[in-house]
């Protein structure tokens, strides 16, 4: 059974900073791995996809890497903003029948200007 | 491309009412959907996974009599609370994909209220 588990579960950092999100999971037999924001009572905004065959992915300020090896993917905020806040969700598929997404339970992120 | 609606986005319902809520696929075909749930402060979990033109498959402890779930289309799904009552209040996320092993692309979410 694929487990997520998302460090820190809050940050709050000062506008400005580069900050680091982590996810770690069980089950390394993947096929990608996502990387979603959500506002608070919103739906999910899809950020990064990063395939299995690939290390990293790049969007403007955000960056996410994975090691499928290790059970593990970061995703980097460079030169945070107030409207970064939101909570930061990752999703892992796991192999076996079919694709079931498995969400961490996300960082609670907060950018204070 | 691989957009997917929800409709409604929010809807508020009184306890015993039947409430739907459709997930399209846009500009795809999807084989497979998936819809999941959101209770406050914990993470999105899956309730089911239907493929077109057949049965969905539930997860343990979902009661399928309760979510009933139609795939009946390639571009649409919809997922039926009966007799909703206030515990069924959640928020409600479907995705689709392209088939069994492809990408799951997900809607924008629905958030049930039942009074």
């Amino acid at each position: 059974k694929q487990e997520v588990t998302q460090i820190p579960a809050a940050l709050s950092v000062p506008e400005g900073e580069n900050l680091v999100l982590n996810c770690s999971f069980t089950d390394s037999a993947i096929y990608n791995l996502q990387w979603f924001r959500q506002d608070p009572g919103k739906g999910l905004t899809s950020l990064l996809l990063i395939q299995s065959s690939q290390r990293e992915q790049t969007s403007g300020r955000l960056n996410a890497s994975l090691d499928k090896s290790s059970g593990r993917s970061t995703l980097y905020i460079a030169a945070s903003q107030p409207g970064d806040s939101a909570t930061y969700l990752c999703a892992v598929p796991s192999s076996g029948g079919y694709q079931k997404v498995t969400f961490g339970i996300g960082t609670k992120l907060q950018v204070i200007p | 491309g691989a957009v997917v609606s929800q409709h409604p986005s929010r809807v508020i319902c009184k306890s015993g009412t039947s409430v739907k809520i459709e997930c399209r696929s846009l500009d795809f075909q999807a084989t497979t959907m998936f819809w999941y749930r959101q209770f406050p402060k914990q993470s999105l979990m899956l309730m089911a996974t239907s493929n077109e033109g057949s049965k969905a498959t539930y997860e343990q402890g979902v009661e399928k009599d309760k979510f009933l779930i139609n795939h009946a289309s390639l571009t649409l799904s919809t997922l039926t609370v009966t007799s909703a009552h206030p515990e069924d209040s959640s928020f409600y996320i479907c995705s689709a994909s392209g088939s069994l092993t492809d990408t799951q692309y997900f809607g924008p979410g629905t958030r049930l209220t039942v009074l």
